[in-house]
């Protein structure tokens, strides 16, 4: 099934602990990219890949650090989280065309303490 | 800077009622855009994509327009069920995607 997978899909941590936020898809999908969803904020871009070692900021990428050393993986990495990132993370791709739509994965519900 | 509204923000509606939420954008130099459905806590389900040539696009009881000249696009759902309660997301997608807040839909059985 042609899917992107995330890992963990709840997580609550202490501020400062590093952690990383996995994301794999199986479709052979180039462009890969990270939202977060707050409420009243709605969804917001925080970092995008448009093919295995390019990655570039999206609208919030403070606090946040993402590495796409192969094709189909794409972490997210909070080295030193804070509680203002607590928050509702999102994997997607696509593939490189404009034509396709995006697919998401299920999710990580993020608490930092 | 693109914009992304969707009105109403909230709908309520007894079920077997057809159905219409609104997606407007600034910028009609969009790609496509995407419908997205979301139940509460959990993940996107891409329900339609709309490519930018593309006036509309069809799955089942879902039917959404796109008039790019106008800013406008459409999802109409038809004879709604309890089920097709959810957050009804509209996105423009540029070299990322741009998102509405949403429509909130309940169809009360």
């Amino acid at each position: 099934e042609a899917q992107v997978t995330q890992n963990p899909r709840y997580l609550i941590t202490v501020t400062g602990k590093k952690l990383t936020v996995t994301c794999s898809q199986n479709m052979n999908h180039e462009y890969m990219s990270w939202y977060r969803q707050d409420p009243g904020l709605g969804l917001r871009q925080i970092y995008y890949s448009m093919n295995v070692e390019v990655t570039d900021k999206g609208d919030v990428p403070e606090g946040y650090k993402v590495s796409r050393k192969e094709k189909r993986n794409f972490p997210l990495i909070l080295e030193s989280p804070s509680p203002n990132q607590t928050s509702l993370y999102f994997c997607a791709s696509r593939p490189s065309q404009a034509n396709y739509g995006y697919t998401f994965g299920s999710g990580t519900r993020l608490t930092v303490v | 800077k693109q914009e992304v509204t969707q009105i109403p923000a909230a709908l309520s509606v007894p079920e077997g009622e057809n159905l219409v939420l609104n997606c407007s954008f600034t910028d009609s130099a969009i790609y496509n855009l995407q419908w997205f459905r979301q139940d509460p806590g959990k993940g996107l389900t891409s329900l339609l994509l709309i490519q930018s040539s593309q006036r509309e696009q069809t799955s089942g009881r879902l039917n959404a327009s796109l008039d790019k000249s106008s800013g406008r696009s459409t999802l109409y759902i038809a004879a709604s069920q309890p089920g097709d309660s959810a957050t009804y997301l509209c996105a423009v997608i540029l070299n990322k995607l741009v998102f509405g807040a949403g429509t909130i839909l309940r169809v009360k059985s």
